[in-house]
């Protein structure tokens, strides 16, 4: 089982509020990443880092923002929630040597925004 | 077009069968292919990683890669009531980034 965890697993919360979603993982990955699942669509990627103050945005638009400054933690902040990103964030983690790409997942943060 | 495409089921088999789960991407160049299952309100758990063409066996698992017609494949033999979950397929080109496929929910009935 992957040694990466998500706080919390459920929230709800009022629009406008800012959120910060955690993610933290104890493999001494340098690879991590942030996606967006909702129900009948793909992941989508819309954060992912490759190291220590190393962030990129994903292929998804979105309004978030994160920050790398460990190399175990890599949260993800809403300044001002809205109901549209009401959906699951599921964190990710993998090695960075040549060859080895598996993700492995924490178990999901759900989000829900009255 | 989305860059991996995935039939969402849901599929219902009996115990013991042979379950066959099937993706297809669209850019050929994707090397690295990836399957997790994923139970309801979980996170995706990796199942397969494998990379270029073939096929790869792990238990009761086989993954297969067809890079000549863009086919991803997943075997589960002697399916059991504990295989029942949404399967997930990805693939990417340079083992970064990944391109996930919508799911294929699987039934194993006792």
């Amino acid at each position: 089982e992957a040694d990466i965890y998500q706080t919390p697993r459920y929230l709800v919360i009022g629009t406008g509020k800012k959120i910060t979603l955690e993610c933290s993982q104890t493999m001494g990955h340098d690879k991590m990443y942030w996606y967006q699942q909702d129900p009948g669509m793909e992941l989508h990627l819309i954060h992912y880092s490759y190291g220590v103050n190393s962030t990129e945005k994903g292929d998804l638009s979105s309004e978030s923002t994160v920050s790398r400054i460990r190399t175990e933690h890599f949260p993800l902040t809403l300044e001002s929630a809205r109901p549209s990103h009401t959906s699951q964030y599921l964190c990710a983690s993998s090695e960075s040597a040549a060859g080895v790409n598996e993700q492995y997942f924490g178990p999901g943060t759900r989000l829900t925004v009255t | 077009q989305k860059e991996v495409e995935q039939d969402p089921g849901p599929l219902s088999v009996p115990e013991g069968a042979i379950v066959s789960l099937n993706c297809t991407y669209s850019n050929s160049a994707f090397q690295y292919f990836m399957w997790y299952r994923q139970y309801s309100r979980k996170g995706p758990e990796l199942l397969m990683y494998t990379y270029s063409s073939g096929n790869k066996e792990d238990g009761r698992f086989t993954a297969q890669v067809d890079k000549s017609s863009k086919y991803i494949s997943l075997f589960i033999r002697d399916s059991q009531p504990s295989d029942s979950a949404t399967y997930l397929c990805a693939g990417s080109n340079t083992g970064n980034q990944f391109y996930f496929g919508t799911g294929t929910s699987l039934t194993v009935i006792p």
